[in-house]
Formats: C-alpha cells, sequence, structure tokens
C-alpha cells in the first residue's frame, strides 16, 4: 500500500523559499501509470491545485503559482520536492502531496499534510 | 480556466438524503471526469467518487455521484446520513491542459 509523507520547515520568512519533499513508500515512484502532485489549503479555506511531476521530470503547474513554483523528482530516493520562492503570508498553508492516476484522474492517496506558516 | 462552485453548507438529518451540487461555470461538465473528495476535521481528502459515479472500494454505496449535462454540474449524493459523514466535501476536474481544478468545499452537517 503506498504511502505519501512530506517533510520540510514549518516556518518560512517572508520573501525566502519554501522548500518540501515527499517521501513515497510502499511503491515506485518511477510507475508510468501515475504523476506526483502538490495540493496546498490555507487554513479554514478550500484546495488548490498547484502542480505535478512525471517520473521523467514532466511538469504541469496551476498558472496562477507557475512564475514561483518547481517541482522536481528524485527518483534514487523515491521522492518528490515543492519549492516555492518569494513568499508571503498568503502561502500559508497545509501542504500536501498526492499521487495522481493518470487514466482515472483522481487523487489517492494523500499524505498526512504539513503545515507551513510564513511569517517573519 | 473555468471555476467549480459548490454551496458553502448543508445539513440534513441522521438517515436522511442530502445531495451536494457542483456547477461548472465554462465549457461542458462531461469534458472531464469529476471527482469527489471527503475531508473530515483535521484529515487529509479521501475518495467517495471517482469518474463521475465509480465508487473506491471500500466507499459505501449509500455515496453516488451524478453529472447533469443540462445544469452543467456534478452531485454528490449521500443517503441514510450518518453522524460519520460529517466532513467537508470537494469536487475535483481539470481543464483541457490537465491542470487540477478544484471546488470551494462543501461544510455536510448531520444534526
Amino acid at each position: 500500500q503506498v504511502q505519501l509523507q512530506e517533510s520540510g520547515p514549518g516556518l518560512v520568512k517572508p520573501s525566502q523559499t519554501l522548500s518540501l519533499t515527499c517521501t513515497v513508500s510502499g511503491g515506485s515512484i518511477t510507475s508510468s501509470d501515475y504523476y506526483w502532485s502538490w495540493i496546498r489549503q490555507p487554513p479554514g479555506k478550500g484546495l488548490e491545485w498547484i502542480g505535478y511531476i512525471y517520473y521523467s521530470g514532466s511538469t504541469y503547474y496551476n498558472p496562477s503559482l507557475k512564475s514561483r513554483v518547481t517541482i522536481s523528482v528524485d527518483t534514487s530516493k523515491n521522492q518528490f520536492s515543492l519549492k516555492l520562492s518569494s513568499v508571503t503570508a498568503a502561502d500559508t498553508a497545509v501542504y500536501y502531496c498526492a499521487r495522481e492516476e493518470i487514466t482515472i484522474k483522481r487523487f489517492d492517496p494523500w499524505g498526512q499534510g504539513t503545515l507551513v506558516t510564513v511569517s517573519s | 480556466n473555468f471555476m467549480l462552485t459548490q454551496p458553502h453548507s448543508v445539513s440534513e438529518s441522521p438517515g436522511k438524503t442530502v445531495t451536494i451540487s457542483c456547477t461548472r461555470s465554462s465549457g461542458s461538465i462531461a469534458s472531464n471526469y469529476v471527482q469527489w473528495y471527503q475531508q473530515r476535521p483535521g484529515g487529509s481528502p479521501t475518495t467517495v467518487i471517482y469518474e463521475d459515479n465509480l465508487r473506491p472500494s471500500g466507499v459505501p454505496d449509500r455515496f453516488s455521484g451524478s453529472i447533469d449535462s443540462s445544469s452543467n454540474s456534478a452531485s454528490l449524493t449521500v443517503s441514510g446520513l450518518k453522524t460519520e459523514d460529517e466532513a467537508d466535501y470537494y469536487c475535483q476536474s481539470y481543464d483541457s491542459r490537465n491542470h487540477g481544478v478544484f471546488g470551494g468545499g462543501t461544510k455536510l452537517t448531520v444534526l
């Protein structure tokens, strides 16, 4: 059973870069059947898709965040990562990583999420 | 791009049936599959419906999904409501460039 686990700093200063890693266990990140996604949820608000990466390195990003987002993959460690630059308080959110089935088009499973607060 | 609009909240009594709508602002609701996720307080979302009307294994058949082209909307129906169904529910679909789109979420209260 595949499990995903986010890790990274819980506090980031304004204007700096948020960096998170998602570790995949119980399955290979090099499977051709899946994209690997990041999704966020500001406190008390709804879900926002950030983007995804394929194991080959191909990426798709939310147009509203595209200029600040980089998603990368490390197949040797079975991990993928998120970098979000020039953060502001509006980027404070729970950040989830999730597996996306390419043919079925659903996000499943999700990690437990990690709260990142942007504050000085 | 398009938006998916959901009611902010719905409430119903245990044992009753409730339907949550998800209206697509532009383009056909039938163009891309719709998924529904349940998020209990403090938890991560889990799939209750995928590909418009399919249930993952382990999801009770009290949950059902449908789409209606005339109203350009998708619906999640929960019958025989239980207190454990109290949660936030999100619809989700894709645009033509494979960008994920989520609805704003609906808080279901079972009172």
